[in-house]
């Protein structure tokens, strides 16, 4: 099965600074791969996904890059702010159907004001 | 508004007791849920997969008789935690499966167990 990788397991940067957080994956036949953000005691709540067939997807502040020679993709933040403090979970999917998410081991990140 | 709705947001129980904990789809037909489990400072780990009018899918170390999944209908998923014990306090969450990959996660039932 899939398995998913991700680093690092905290971050603590500047306001202002730029985060990035990558992850690996192990399944050729995933496709599908989407970041959550969730806050404690919250459900994850999607905030960027990119599928195969685009190299890098951009949202505001929020960019995701891909590279499926290597298996890898990460997301980065710009101009951070203290309430993009949360903790942050990669996921892999396949593209096919109704499948289930692979989740990363999570990322908690601090942005010190 | 919530696609999903999960019941209840946090249980507290005996341990030995059961516990269900409901995931109602609110806009679409909710053909397939996942429930997942996420212990303190970890990720989420796929339990099982409910599809409508058939047996769940368990995930591998996910015992289908301690955690029974009734998915009879179109709306409405329910996972039962049997006979608790306080290695199964956890966060549990449902995700309504749709095409392409789209999942709306519930809310999360906070499961602790005395």
């Amino acid at each position: 099965g899939e398995n998913v990788e991700q680093h690092p397991s905290t971050l603590s940067v500047q306001e202002g600074d730029s985060a990035v957080i990558k992850c690996t994956y192990s399944d050729s036949a995933s496709n599908y791969f989407p970041w959550y953000k969730q806050e404690l005691g919250k459900r994850p709540q999607l905030i960027i996904d990119i599928r195969s067939n685009v190299g890098e997807k951009k949202d505001q502040r929020i960019a995701v890059t891909l590279n499926k020679t290597a298996k890898h993709f990460s997301l980065h933040i710009t101009e951070t702010q203290p309430e993009d403090s949360a903790v942050y979970f990669c996921a892999a999917s396949m593209n096919t159907g109704r499948r289930a998410l692979t989740f990363g081991s999570g990322t908690r990140l601090q942005v010190q004001p | 508004g919530a696609v999903v709705s999960q019941h209840p947001s946090w249980v507290i129980c005996k341990s030995g007791t059961s516990v269900k904990i409901e995931c109602r789809s609110l806009d679409f037909q909710a053909t397939t849920m996942f429930w997942y489990r996420q212990f303190p400072k970890q990720s989420l780990m796929l339990m099982a997969t409910s599809n409508e009018g058939s047996k769940a899918t368990y995930e591998q170390g996910v015992e289908k008789d301690k955690f029974l999944i009734n998915h009879a209908s179109l709306t409405l998923s329910t996972l039962t935690v049997t006979s608790a014990h306080p290695e199964d306090s956890s966060f549990y969450i449902c995700s309504l499966g749709l095409a392409k990959n789209i999942q709306y996660f519930g809310a999360g039932t906070r499961l602790s167990v005395l």
